[in-house]
């Protein structure tokens, strides 16, 4: 099984601010199986990344995915009001799928 | 528009049984893969299970292995959960979630989860 790990568990920011959470495999694995989510309190999670660089339908482009191999990022250039919630990272090449344990990003 | 809604969660005892369901509408549902994602309360995100287009491929987390099955009724543009022998640690909101990716696909997702429902909570204690 591969476990997922983020950093930090709590990131506080104030909006304008950019954001870096990471996301470390316990194991290697393709690039092509990497997905960011984003979770508000009471909503299911909403995909942001897959491929671990390619935005989902309506993810704005202030949200970019990189990394590879063990270690995978998710940045958010300029912080809005709007994207203070949990986000989880999520691997789906091999399974069983595995989530991380999710980094909350509150506001400063 | 997709909607996938969940029903079926209950509080039941320990040892005991439930089945989930999750209505799909908005998109033609037999060309999708399906999954079962759950979450403790104030915890993070598990995987539980798949299940592939034609439901010829099943697939489980171990932790639900042997006591949760999953269906699918392409006529009905529905997916089941049929959980057995429950215990605490089930205890959770449970969501059905669509597979992404290309017709060409051969894992039970290539491009994440782009679709979830609202969720339906199982509660499992005496």
């Amino acid at each position: 099984e591969i476990v997922l790990t983020q950093s930090p568990g709590t990131l506080s920011l104030s909006p304008g601010e950019r954001a870096t959470l990471s996301c470390r495999a316990s194991q290697s694995f393709s690039r092509s199986s990497l997905a960011w989510y984003q979770q508000k309190p009471g909503q299911p999670p909403r995909l942001l990344i897959y491929g671990a660089s390619s935005r989902a339908a309506g993810t704005p482009d202030r949200f970019s995915g990189s990394g590879s191999g063990t270690h995978f990022t998710l940045t958010i250039s300029r912080l809005e009001p709007d994207d203070f919630a949990v986000y989880f990272c999520q691997q789906y090449g091999s399974s069983p799928i595995t989530f991380g344990q999710g980094t909350r990003l509150d506001i400063k | 528009e997709v909607q996938l809604v969940e029903s079926g969660g209950a509080l039941v005892q320990p040892g005991g049984s439930l089945r989930l369901s999750c209505a799909a509408s908005g998109f033609t549902f037999n060309t999708y893969k399906m999954h079962w994602v759950r979450q403790a309360p104030g915890k993070g995100l598990e995987w539980t299970s798949y299940i592939s287009r034609s439901s010829g491929t099943k697939d489980y987390a171990d932790s639900v292995k042997g006591r949760f099955t999953i269906s699918r009724d392409n006529a009905k543009n529905l997916v089941y959960l049929q959980m057995d022998n429950l215990r605490a640690e089930d205890t959770a909101v449970y969501y059905c979630a669509r597979g992404e990716g290309p017709d060409y696909c051969s894992s039970s997702t290539c491009h994440g989860f782009g679709y979830w429902g609202q969720g339906t909570l199982v509660t499992v204690s005496s």
